[in-house]
């Protein structure tokens, strides 16, 4: 079964501060692929990131950056420079060659201006 | 090219009612999903379908159907609404997981009240 742990519930932050969400997966296939997506007040799921189980290199895209660790089965999310626009919940999913997503709780990250 | 599109966007049902959600999606996509979210849970899983003709049952399946005869459409039923059925409702597709696969297209969901 394939498990999806979001240990942060809420964040809140002022405006131009980090802030690094945590997720922690557990799965028994060997390929997997990894997400983080972005709900808006106005309801819409919004993709952010994808990481595939066989590529481990971790990356920068713009404010977001990803630390994908397969031997602690963790995918962190950072928002460098936070902004106000980027409160959310914010969801990890895990992915199975079968199209199926199983989603963490999610973390609510409040903005403050 | 219009993505995922589901109907109604919003709904509010009687206990006992029946009723179809539909989605619909033009990208040609093999792998269709129905998700539901509430509250604090994050979304799970009801149904999916790997195919035309091909469906199976994800972690919350009761009081819900259905069937993919098309590539392009996957309605949910639902076969007699309770209020546990509150929730929203999001359907999803993508192409085969492969090397290349690019992930997950979300429809604007349906907000569903059964009262």
């Amino acid at each position: 079964a394939q498990k999806v742990t979001q240990a942060q519930t809420e964040i809140s932050v002022v405006e131009k501060e980090d802030v690094t969400l945590d997720c922690v997966y557990e799965t028994r296939d060997t390929t997997y692929y990894l997400f983080w997506y972005k709900q808006p007040p106005s309801g819409e799921l919004v993709f952010l990131i994808r990481r595939n189980s066989f590529d481990e290199q971790n990356e920068i895209s713009g404010r977001y950056s990803w630390n994908f660790q397969k031997s602690t089965s963790s995918f962190n999310f950072t928002i460098t420079a936070s902004q106000v626009v980027d409160s959310a919940v914010y969801f990890c999913a895990l992915g199975t060659s079968y199209g199926k997503l199983t989603f963490g709780q999610g973390t609510i990250l409040t903005v403050h201006p | 090219n219009a993505g995922v599109t589901q109907t109604p966007k919003f709904q509010v049902l009687k206990t006992g009612q029946s009723m179809t959600l539909q989605c619909a999606q033009d990208m040609n996509h093999e792998y269709m999903s129905w998700y539901r979210q509430d509250p604090g849970m994050g979304l799970r899983l009801i149904h999916y379908s790997v195919g035309a003709g091909i469906t199976d049952q994800g972690e919350v399946p009761n009081g819900y159907n259905v069937s993919r005869s098309t590539t392009e459409d996957f309605p949910l039923r639902l076969l007699s609404a309770a209020p546990s059925q509150t929730s929203v409702y999001f359907c999803a597709s993508s192409y085969q997981p492969g090397t290349s696969f690019a992930g997950y297209t979300f429809g604007s969901g349906t907000r569903l009240t059964v009262v």
